[in-house]
Parts: structure tokens; C-alpha cells; sequence
């Protein structure tokens, strides 16, 4: 059974640094691209960017670029999206997801992290 | 940017009728269209993908048509489950989401 299990929730200050994590299983975590979406409080989802595990090839919306960093551990499966200075604006629910095997479209998706950045 | 514009924003229906969701791309998408549906404090749920293919256990009252820039979901007999905020995306191009229909009980 394909599964995507996220890191539990953060409260952070703003200009912190943080981490969050998804750890895919049952499936070969390098056959298949990890995508991150933001769902901020009361508002709808925003595709953050994807990066490919077996090469670590990413991309980013314009939206997002430079302000946060996807990246990737083989080693154990995890892919992590994460920011060096947090900002109040970054309160939201973030979620991973990946795709078919036959498709790009989002079917398997972890439970969210909820990040929330308060002074 | 291919911009994804849904109507309603919200939609009130009995149950048991029939509910119609828009959507409409900037620019064609081809039939890279999903839709999915979320419910409060939960992840979003594939329902269709390539505008009209039902997910992997969507009941039959689902069903998505169009193709290039204007595509619609039609639940047939909405059941009280059913009420939810549906959003379409594309996948044609990266991704991109619509802003969302409310689906609420009339």
C-alpha cells in the first residue's frame, strides 16, 4: 500500500528556520516525483513545487522560488520542503503527493503538516 | 501561468438532485484536468483525472467532461457525503488549482 506519512505540526516565530518531512512507502521512492502543495487557513491549494528523487531535479512555482527548498534523503525514503527564514504568511497546511504511474495527476497524498508562524 | 477559474464559488443543492461544477483554463490544457474533492480537516481525494476517468473507487455519480479549456463535474444524485469543496487543477503545465467550489446542502 502506497503511503506518504508527514512530520507533525510546528510553531515556529517568524525568521526561524524549519524542516518539515514526507516519508513514502510502499513503493519505490525514486521511480516517482514528490510534489508539495500549501492550503493556507480558509483558502485553497497552491502547488509549490516537485522534485524528482532519483536525481534530485526540481521545480518551483514562480510563487514559491527562493523561498523555500525541496529536497530529498534515498537513503530513507523522505522528501523534506523546508524554509531558512519563516515568515507569518507561511501559516498554513502543507501537504505531499504523488502521482500515478500512468499519470501526473496528484492520487496518493500524505496528511499534512500544519505549520503555523507566530510572533 | 495557466490560470484555473471554477463556478460557482459556492453551490447550494438538495440531496438527491443533480450538481454541475465549472471550470475553465487560461489557455487549453488538453485533457490534463483533474478534480478533487475535500472535506474539512482532511487531504484532498482524487475523483477524476484526464477530465472524465472516475479514481480508483469513485462511486459512479461522479462523472467530468471537456476538454482544452472548459471542463465540468457532474455529481447525479448528491448524497450527504458528497458535501464538500471541490477544486480543479491542471497538469498540463506543472500544476495549477482552481480556487474552489463550496458544494453545501440546500
Amino acid at each position: 500500500e502506497v503511503q506518504l506519512v508527514q512530520s507533525g505540526a510546528e510553531v515556529k516565530k517568524p525568521g526561524e528556520s524549519l524542516r518539515i518531512s514526507c516519508k513514502g512507502s510502499g513503493y519505490s521512492f525514486t521511480s516517482y516525483w514528490i510534489t508539495w502543495v500549501r492550503q493556507m487557513p480558509g483558502k485553497g491549494l497552491e502547488w509549490i513545487g516537485r522534485i524528482d528523487p532519483s536525481d534530485s531535479y526540481t521545480n518551483y512555482s514562480p510563487s514559491f522560488h527562493g523561498h523555500v527548498t525541496i529536497s530529498t534523503d534515498k537513503s530513507s525514503g523522505t522528501a523534506y520542503l523546508q524554509w531558512s527564514s519563516l515568515e507569518a504568511s507561511d501559516t498554513a497546511m502543507y501537504y505531499c503527493a504523488r502521482h500515478y504511474p500512468w499519470d501526473l495527476v496528484l492520487v496518493y497524498w500524505g496528511q499534512g503538516t500544519l505549520v503555523t508562524v507566530s510572533p | 501561468e495557466i490560470v484555473m477559474t471554477q463556478s460557482p464559488a459556492t453551490l447550494s443543492v438538495s440531496p438527491g438532485e443533480r450538481a454541475t461544477l465549472s471550470c475553465r483554463a487560461s489557455q487549453s490544457v488538453s485533457s490534463n484536468l483533474a478534480w478533487y474533492q475535500q472535506k474539512p480537516g482532511q487531504a484532498p481525494r482524487l475523483l477524476i483525472y484526464g477530465a472524465s476517468t472516475r479514481a480508483t473507487g469513485i462511486p459512479a455519480r461522479f462523472s467530468g467532461s471537456g476538454s482544452g479549456t472548459e471542463f465540468t463535474l457532474t455529481i447525479s444524485s448528491l448524497q450527504s457525503e458528497d458535501f464538500a469543496v471541490y477544486y480543479c487543477q491542471q497538469y498540463n503545465n506543472w500544476y495549477t488549482f482552481g480556487q474552489g467550489t463550496k458544494l453545501e446542502i440546500k
